[in-house]
């Protein structure tokens, strides 16, 4: 069973619409990320959230907004998209850096 | 800089097969690994960590791996190869600065024939 759920799990878009990418878990963790994930890639990080205050930014472009509005939900607000921003998008949650991060299964996103 | 190599991109081994998945990494301070997996359409798992106890680690699905200071590696091991073992792998380090940072390997795709 997935830990970290993530909704929706497709998502087909224009470059135009406005959606929203959803991630909740109720494990405690007071850390949560935002990854994008290429085919046959690693994840990239693109944003880190502790104790809900954003803690890291990978210099993601700002059609990307990352929203924390409590600790066990977490947003990824997205607005004019690219189509090279297609990727899968996942979500995590963790305790600390001596502790492994928590995956959900991910957004497949396309972008027409 | 901190970093994560995996040797091989991709690795194919025959079904009952030892695996062997090269990991080495670079670091000022002593590090926190990990090995996850990833099966198709799916978020990554983890399989084992090192946080400093023992040097041999135990993982899910009879994966282990032994942690050498000394050659700064981290090689995952399991001494026969499932053909549901097919998966992508992933080496990674806790970023050395502190903080949440996990710094990933680029991967290795292992491949389990018949």
């Amino acid at each position: 069973d997935t830990e970290v759920t993530q909704t929706p799990k497709h998502l087909v878009m224009g470059m135009t619409n406005k959606k929203s990418l959803k991630c909740e878990q109720h494990m405690g963790h007071r850390a949560m990320y935002w990854y994008k994930q290429k085919a046959k890639k690693p994840p990239e990080l693109m944003f880190v959230y502790s104790y809900e205050k954003l803690s890291i930014n990978e210099s993601v472009p700002s059609r990307f907004s990352p929203e924390c509005p409590n600790s066990s939900l977490l947003n990824l607000h997205l607005h004019a998209l690219q189509p090279e921003d297609s990727a899968l998008y996942l979500c995590a949650s963790g305790r600390g850096r001596d502790q492994p991060q928590h995956f959900g299964d991910g957004t497949r996103l396309s972008i027409l | 800089a901190q970093s994560v190599t995996q040797l091989g991109s991709h690795v194919s081994v025959s079904e009952g097969a030892l695996v062997l998945l090269r990991c080495n990494y670079s670091s000022s301070v002593p590090p926190y690994l990990f090995w996850y997996v990833q099966y198709p359409n799916q978020g990554l798992q983890l399989l084992l960590k090192y946080t400093s106890a023992a040097t041999l680690v135990k993982g899910i699905n009879g994966f282990e791996a032994e942690f050498k200071k000394s050659e700064t590696s981290f090689h995952l091991t399991k001494p026969s190869a499932h053909m549901s073992d097919a998966a992508e792998y992933f080496c990674a380090v806790s970023d050395e600065a502190g903080g949440f940072k996990t710094i990933f390997g680029a991967g290795t795709r292992l491949f389990v024939k018949a």
